[in-house]
């Protein structure tokens, strides 16, 4: 069935570096939500995107829908060890949301 | 404070031995969902329901059921659970189809042996 392909997996940054997270899908999306889950707990609601080529920024973290509405992107700015955690990206269809298997992003101080 | 809380948050059981997971939300949300996750795989959504007495299958029914008597509440049944089954389960809720943010609660961490 339809779903999103989120790359990569995992991602080790320094400190001060940026980090940026893809999520693909081979058919067209409606619209695309992120989320993020720190170690031990639960996804928390980040955005979500619906016009094609939309980009909205929440401080740190920039996202981006693609103009074929196929793919999006989070990136962040300057990591700090509280982006710990796995991003996922998530799409609605109908009633059901599909979620990505998530990008774990580590921080090293 | 608004919130989606979910018992127990661990449990160890046995194979074939009935358990209910219960979820309840207390932002008078019509749609709620109950979702695993396992590693590699992300989240998977079992059932949601979009209303009291409103459910339907997500992408991973099999073996789970679900009730929607209450607005508030929407436990998730393992008739016979099997080690399958073990999982991290996640219910969640927002407030309408329309609605973008979709709350989670903490998470129950299921073993069966």
């Amino acid at each position: 069935g339809q779903q999103v392909m989120q790359i990569p997996q995992y991602q080790h940054v320094q400190e001060g570096e940026d980090f940026t997270t893809y999520c693909n899908s081979s058919t067209t999306l409606s619209n695309i939500q992120w989320y993020k889950q720190r170690p031990g707990g639960h996804p928390v609601f980040l955005i979500q995107l619906v016009k094609s080529g939309e980009v909205k920024k929440q401080k740190r973290l920039t996202f981006q829908f693609g103009e074929a509405k196929k793919n999006s992107s989070l990136h962040i700015t300057a990591t700090q060890t509280t982006d710990v955690g796995t991003y996922f990206c998530a799409f609605g269809r109908g009633f059901k949301t599909i979620f990505g298997a998530g990008t774990r992003l580590f921080v090293k101080a | 404070e608004a919130q989606v809380t979910q018992n127990p948050r661990y449990l160890i059981t046995v194979t074939g031995k009935k358990l209910t997971v219960t979820c309840s939300q207390n932002m008078n949300h019509e749609y709620m969902s109950w979702y695993r996750q396992d590693p590699g795989l992300g989240l998977r959504q079992i059932y949601y329901s979009m209303n009291v007495e409103v459910t339907d299958k997500g992408d991973v029914p099999e073996g789970y059921k679900v009730s929607r008597k209450e607005k508030r509440n929407f436990p998730l049944i393992l008739e016979s659970p099997s080690p399958n089954q073990t999982s991290l389960y996640f219910c969640a809720s927002r407030l309408d189809r329309s609605t973008d943010t979709q709350y989670f609660g903490p998470g129950t961490r299921l073993t069966v042996l």
